[in-house]
């Protein structure tokens, strides 16, 4: 089967930088995704490390260690719209499009 | 390009009855995945179609059933309907084009409410 860890809550200033971390287990690893939800909205896809290393787009970027199971979310600048839940989600035995998500992380934003 | 889209967006039902919830997937895409999310919860995959086949389901009792049209648009289907299904569907589509995960483009979601 499979498991993810994250942390519930978070909360950081505005500009400033967070870290989300995730780690895993799994039979059979397909890749780390990061989706994000604001509240009352569907989840949008924000980062995906299929091998090991740091994956950058603007403001977001993910980073994943295969040999430690873990994998990480950075936010830098961040800004109030930021406030949001983060999931980190892996393909499970079925395969790589099989997501199976975590509980969720809530960043929450403040000035 | 239209993205997911689910309907109806608000569904009230009384226990035992039967919910029928429908998705249409972003076109060209061939997989349809559904996931239950509880009020302040994670994501539960519930069901995953691809060109009209289940290829997976999840930890879920036999009275959540689904299909896939030719189409690829989806049905799910919520049979005797008890309190703890009230939650939010959310329909996935996606590509399917080798080894590696597809992003997956969610729907806006339909909100059950059994009371």
């Amino acid at each position: 089967g499979q498991s993810l860890e994250q942390p519930s809550e978070v909360t950081a200033v505005e500009g400033a930088i967070v870290q989300i971390n995730c780690t895993y287990q799994t039979s059979g690893f397909y890749g780390l995704s990061w989706y994000q939800q604001h509240d009352g909205g569907a989840p949008t896809f924000l980062s995906y490390n299929g091998l090991d290393g740091l994956e950058e787009t603007g403001r977001f970027s993910s980073f994943l260690s295969r040999s430690d199971s873990y994998g990480y979310l950075l936010l830098q600048e961040l800004q109030m719209k930021d406030s949001a839940s983060y999931f980190c989600a892996v393909g499970d035995q079925t395969g790589a499009n099989n997501l199976f998500f975590g509980t969720g992380t809530r960043l929450t934003v403040i000035p | 390009e239209a993205g997911v889209t689910q309907s109806p967006t608000h569904l009230i039902k009384t226990r035992g009855q039967q919910a029928t919830l429908r998705c249409s997937p972003i076109s060209g895409h061939t997989s349809v995945y559904w996931y239950q999310q509880a009020l302040g919860l994670g994501l539960q995959f519930l069901l995953w179609y691809d060109e009209g086949e289940e290829r997976n389901r999840g930890n879920f009792p036999p009275r959540f059933s689904g299909r896939q049209f030719p189409n690829y648009s989806s049905e799910l289907n919520v049979n005797a309907l008890e309190l703890e299904d009230s939650a939010l569907y959310l329909c996935a589509s996606s590509l399917i084009r080798g080894g590696s995960q597809e992003t997956q483009y969610f729907g806006p979601g339909t909100r059950l409410l059994v009371l």
